[in-house]
């Protein structure tokens, strides 16, 4: 069925460092590929999209990829700060739903 | 804030009981979403409804049901609760009924049965 596999499950990097984390997808019909951070005690927060027609997108220090032939994409985030400590979920479409990985937790240490 | 809201913040319930959570969807958002997320299973897609009508359907047990209202607003009921329904349930609303489209997340109700 379809699945997404994320890496890895932590993180930890010092404040400044950049922070990449991996997800691999299943379903060859995904064609869109959110990525979530997650606060403490908040719901899950969107912060970068990409679908399939593009290869890269840039937000600010956040960038992800997307390469569709080996099925993976990723979350590149540049001069890390204390307040980007969160878990992050990739997620892509499946048969009418997303379907999540599940997560890494990011630790950024000043 | 998401403009998704959910209620209540806070659930303490016993096993055998049952609960109502309630979720408004982002003003204009047609679709509404329902996620259960515990430690060992990430987010799990539970249902989904689409401007009154079932959509959707994930992993979703018997013992639960969900509907939307004419206002849209949506309702996650859970019976028969067991001590293993303990977890946060989110809503997620979007605009349209397409698996592309951006789900705005509300801040979810948890949920715990002892």
């Amino acid at each position: 069925g379809e699945n997404v596999e994320q890496h890895p499950s932590t993180l930890s990097v010092q404040e400044g460092d950049s922070a990449v984390i991996k997800c691999t997808y299943s379903d060859s019909a995904s064609n869109y590929f959110p990525w979530y951070k997650q606060e403490l005690g908040k719901g899950p927060q969107l912060i970068i999209d990409i679908r399939s027609n593009v290869g890269e997108k840039k937000d600010q220090r956040i960038a992800v990829t997307l390469n569709k032939t080996a099925k993976h994409f990723s979350l590149h985030i540049t001069e890390t700060q204390p307040e980007d400590s969160a878990v992050y979920f990739c997620a892509s479409t499946g048969f009418q739903k997303l379907v999540f990985g599940t997560g890494t937790r990011l630790l950024v240490s000043p | 804030d998401s403009g998704v809201t959910q209620t209540p913040k806070h659930l303490i319930t016993a096993t055998g009981q049952r609960v109502t959570l309630r979720c408004s969807p982002r003003s204009g958002d047609l679709s509404v979403y329902w996620y259960q997320q515990s430690l060992d299973q990430g987010l799990q897609f539970l249902i989904q409804y689409y401007n009154g009508e079932e959509r959707a359907k994930g992993n979703i047990l018997e013992r639960f049901s969900a509907q939307q209202f004419p206002d849209l607003h949506s309702e996650l009921n859970l019976s028969s609760l067991e001590l293993g329904d303990s977890a946060l349930y989110f809503c997620a609303s979007s605009v349209d009924s397409n698996s592309q489209e951006t789900q705005y997340f509300g801040p979810g109700t948890r949920l715990l049965v002892l």
